[in-house]
């Protein structure tokens, strides 16, 4: 199996761009879909990308994903910066026999 | 709309078991993959394992495997997960939410339910 490595914290202000990266430890971060998740405190998670890069309905365009196969990892995407932004964003993917792993998740902090 | 009910938190002895269930809204049950998903306390979310309702089949992940039955009763549209043999370390909160085939991406996701082990 696979493990998927975030960074444990980012900060950044109001308005900004910030990318979330999500590394896969081995196999091809394309092979398998990459979604991510944000959950904010006493709350289940809940999904903002799915297949890379799709975007829910009443997700605001500002969050996007994408993918890079030169780093083997996946990026959030979140532009101007709201501070209801701050949040735990996790990512997902699965491996060649659906077993569902997680990332560690990151912990964004807009101030 | 689809919704996923779970039952309440529950507070059990090191060694024991704890079923939880999981009441599926709003047509998701019959077509949909129902998987279950903990998070112990500051730690991301771990799969556990899921379940096909309309077939009954469930697959597990690896690190339960022994441990944990998922089954599915079409007629009340509840999904349960049992765990036994509980320690210390299966503290968590318990989600149940739907999986997409597609794509293995979750949602909706059950309010969740706290799982306290502690003699």
């Amino acid at each position: 199996n696979f493990m998927l490595t975030q960074p444990h914290s980012m900060s950044e202000s109001p308005g900004k761009t910030i990318s979330i990266s999500c590394t896969r430890s081995s196999g091809s971060i394309a092979s398998n879909f990459v979604q991510w998740y944000q959950q904010r405190p006493g709350s289940a998670p809940t999904i903002v990308i799915y297949e890379d890069n799709e975007r829910p309905s009443g997700v605001p365009d500002r969050f996007s994903g994408s993918i890079d196969s030169s780093s083997n990892s996946a990026s959030l995407t979140i532009s101007g910066l709201k501070t209801e932004d701050g949040a735990d964003y996790y990512c997902q993917s699965y491996d060649d026999n659906d077993h569902v792993i997680f990332g560690g998740g990151t912990k964004l902090t807009v101030l | 709309q689809v919704q996923l009910v779970q039952s309440g938190a529950e507070v059990k002895k090191p060694g024991s078991s704890v079923k939880i269930s999981c009441k599926a809204s709003g047509g998701i049950f019959n077509s949909n993959i129902i998987s279950w998903v903990r998070q112990a306390p500051g730690q991301g979310p771990e799969w556990m394992g899921r379940i096909i309702p309309i077939l009954g089949t469930a697959n597990y992940a690896q690190k339960f495997q022994g441990r944990v039955t998922i089954t599915a009763d079409k007629s009340t549209t509840t999904a349960q997960m049992e765990l036994t043999r509980l320690r210390s370390e299966d503290t968590a909160i318990y989600y149940c939410a739907r999986e997409m085939s597609s794509s293995s991406w979750f949602g909706p996701w059950g309010q969740g339910t706290l799982v306290t082990v502690s003699s």
